[in-house]
């Protein structure tokens, strides 16, 4: 039972272009929302994070919105550039408990 | 730059062997997590522990699995007997308690069971 979705496994774009990644959670419980990049052999960075008070977070070229009438956020990167290209998860949680759940995983792809 | 240290990087055995992957946390950090890397299921949580105490561990498979932190530096898990569904990459993780402080990761421990 996966209770948060990333359904687009992979998403190439084009450099200097927006890079929007998608996710969806089922568990009306979670309160807090945040993204990883991950690059190969390595493990997860935090990125950024939202929590249910919000509906969007900004921090330099990334942004995640959140709309929880839909179980929905998003994190938008602009301008896209080649070292964005990594594996991103969604990941979510009861605000103060450390316990993570992730998504598959999304591969971003920037093309030069 | 502080950071969470696994051992080792990779990791070939055949079925039935025991293998036991180790996880440094970050000096300070209080609560530590273990996750399994799979291409179907994503980052799945198996156990995590504060202050070296077992908080959750309903993802694991306990008839072949357990882990432990017998000290504050020191996390271990371990497969026995290893079988080959569980060929993935383990991730040790670390966070300090308090809100919701990131959690870093180690650089995994890729597992391959033949």
């Amino acid at each position: 039972d996966q209770q948060v979705k990333q359904n687009s496994p992979s998403l190439s774009v084009q450099e200097g272009r927006i890079s929007i990644l998608n996710c969806d959670y089922t568990n009306s419980m979670f309160d807090y929302f945040l993204w990883y990049k991950k690059y190969p052999a390595e493990g997860p960075t935090f990125l950024i994070s939202i929590s249910s008070i919000k509906d969007k977070n900004e921090d330099g070229r990334f942004t995640v919105f959140l709309n929880k009438s839909a179980k929905h956020l998003s994190l938008h990167i602009v301008p896209s550039q080649p070292g964005d290209s990594a594996v991103y998860f969604c990941a979510a949680a009861n605000f103060g408990n450390e316990k993570l759940t992730f998504g598959t995983g999304t591969r971003l792809t920037i093309i030069p | 730059d502080a950071r969470v240290t696994q051992t080792p990087r990779h990791k070939v055995t055949e079925m039935g062997q025991e293998v036991t992957m180790r996880c440094q946390p970050i000096l300070g950090h209080n609560t530590v997590f273990w996750y399994r890397q799979t291409m179907m299921q994503g980052l799945e949580l198996l156990a995590y522990f504060r202050n070296r105490a077992p908080l959750d561990d309903s993802g694991m498979p306990k008839d072949r699995f357990s882990a432990e932190m017998p000290d504050a530096t020191l996390a271990t898990l371990k497969i026995q007997p290893s079988e080959p569904r569980d060929s993935a990459v383990y991730f040790c993780a670390s966070a300090l308690t308090g809100g919701n402080s990131p959690l870093h990761f180690g650089n995994g421990t890729r597992l391959t069971v033949t």
